[in-house]
């Protein structure tokens, strides 16, 4: 079975602070997905990537996919309230038919 | 826009009840897939569904069944409604099975089982 792994389970920031989240895994992914849910709403998809040691940039999020491609890193620059959410990651599975799920990370951006 | 609509936000069911959930998507995707979600524990796969009247488990799939008629329509059903299966459902589609493909979530279904 491939399990992720996400850490820190929670972070409290101040807003303008730079973080990294992680998301681990023994297991090799063909690709992995950063998934953004805010309250009371489904996860909405943030970025994919699928090459070893790629790196994709979404304004000030920065994402890493490790050279194994067993692990992945978002990096937030200049955290803002509006960046308030549950980051989840989710590894394509073996078989290609499905994503496989962390257990998130719960980041807290105060004003 | 995509949209995928789930049919109830809030649910309270008694031990036993036979509950319905049912979701809706406007992108006339081949691909649906109904996830719970538990604190700490991320989504996990319930069933998910590659075409019209076709169903596969997913990682959990005990206690549920799911149904699809119509392309756009996937409903979970518990039969008999059990405390542990307090939690909330997600419903997502998607284009692409995988390779990159896209899921598309729904607000998901609370349900609280007494």
């Amino acid at each position: 079975t491939q399990l992720l792994e996400q850490s820190p389970q929670f972070l409290s920031i101040q807003e303008g602070e730079n973080l990294t989240v992680y998301c681990n895994s023994s297991s090799v992914f063909s690709s992995l997905q950063w998934y953004r849910q805010e309250p009371g709403e489904g996860p909405v998809l943030l970025v994919t990537v699928v090459t070893g040691g790629e790196v994709k940039k979404l304004k000030r999020l920065t994402f890493q996919f490790g050279d194994a491609r067993k692990d992945s890193s978002l990096h937030i620059t200049a955290a803002q309230p509006g960046d308030t959410g549950l980051y989840l990651c989710a590894g394509e599975d073996n078989y290609g038919q499905n994503f496989v799920f962390g257990p998130g990370t719960r980041l807290s951006v105060l004003p | 826009d995509v949209k995928v609509t789930q049919s109830s936000r809030y649910l309270v069911k008694r031990t036993g009840e036979k509950v319905f959930l049912e979701c809706v998507q406007d992108m006339d995707h081949e691909n649906m897939f109904w996830y719970r979600q538990d604190p700490g524990l991320g989504l996990r796969l319930i069933y998910f569904s590659y075409d019209v009247k076709m169903k596969e488990k997913g990682d959990i799939p005990e206690g549920y069944s799911v149904s699809r008629e119509k392309k756009e329509r996937f409903s979970l059903i518990l039969e008999s409604a059990s405390t542990n299966q307090t939690s909330m459902y997600l419903c997502a589609s998607s284009l692409e099975l995988a390779n990159t493909g896209e899921l598309f979530f729904g607000e998901g279904s609370r349900l609280t089982v007494l």
